[in-house]
């Protein structure tokens, strides 16, 4: 399909160990954002990349998260030193461009436990 | 800080009855506000769009206001079906920031 992919959709890992989740966007798609979603919570923004941009990261939550994105396209989250709180439901989404309102379109998730 | 409410409680509505659901917000202006529908297991997925200088936005069965005044927005579901039954994100933007609220599940009854 032509929508937001991410990998993977379930990932279970114990507390301490690193993590690296991707995101594939919709092609031609110059803006990507990275959410966090927890149970009964809102959508919390962590990082967004603009083209050749430098990112905004200043949803990140500490400096144990980090993200790139190659190419402009492909991007990935990485949470080293795993906390049991980082367990959520990781989101990303894409949009056209930067133009206010245009839509996001995301992805479905990677759901991340921590044990 | 910048606050979005939306009602936290489920809304359960009857098939055929319009659902009504609110968004208020606090310490900002926004440019637009936009509304996603989110069903379990799903990322959220775009609705509609309203900018600051609309005040109603249609389509199909799905109508939004926005009262800057009031910093409110309301998002109607009209012959609402057991199909629309999900979570309703309202979410604020300006400038590069938008902000989302935590939503409303919304439940249609046959």
């Amino acid at each position: 399909g032509a929508g937001v992919s991410q990998s993977p959709s379930n990932k279970v890992t114990e507390k301490g160990k690193d993590v690296e989740l991707r995101c594939d966007p919709i092609s031609g798609h110059t803006a990507l954002y990275w959410y966090r979603q927890s149970l009964g919570q809102g959508l919390e923004f962590l990082i967004y990349f603009q083209g050749n941009s430098a990112p905004d990261k200043s949803g990140l939550p500490s400096d144990r998260f980090s993200a790139e994105r190659t190419g402009g396209s492909v991007s990935t989250l990485t949470i080293q030193r795993t906390q049991q709180e980082d367990s959520a439901v990781y989101l990303c989404a894409s949009s056209l461009d930067r133009a206010l309102g245009q839509p996001q379109h995301f992805g479905d998730g990677t759901r991340l436990s921590i044990l | 800080s910048q606050k979005i409410e939306q009602n936290s409680e489920a809304l359960n509505i009857q098939e055929g009855k319009t659902a009504t659901l609110t968004c208020n917000y606090t310490n900002y202006s926004p440019a637009y506000l936009q509304w996603y529908r989110q069903d379990p297991g799903r990322g959220p997925v775009f609705l509609l769009l309203i900018r600051e200088n609309e005040k109603e936005k249609r389509k199909e069965r799905l109508k939004v206001t926005f009262d800057t005044t009031l910093k409110q927005s309301l998002f109607h579901i009209t012959a609402s079906q057991p199909a629309d039954s999900a979570t309703y994100l309202c979410a604020l933007g300006g400038d590069d920031k938008i902000i989302f609220g935590k939503g409303t599940r919304l439940h249609i009854l046959p």
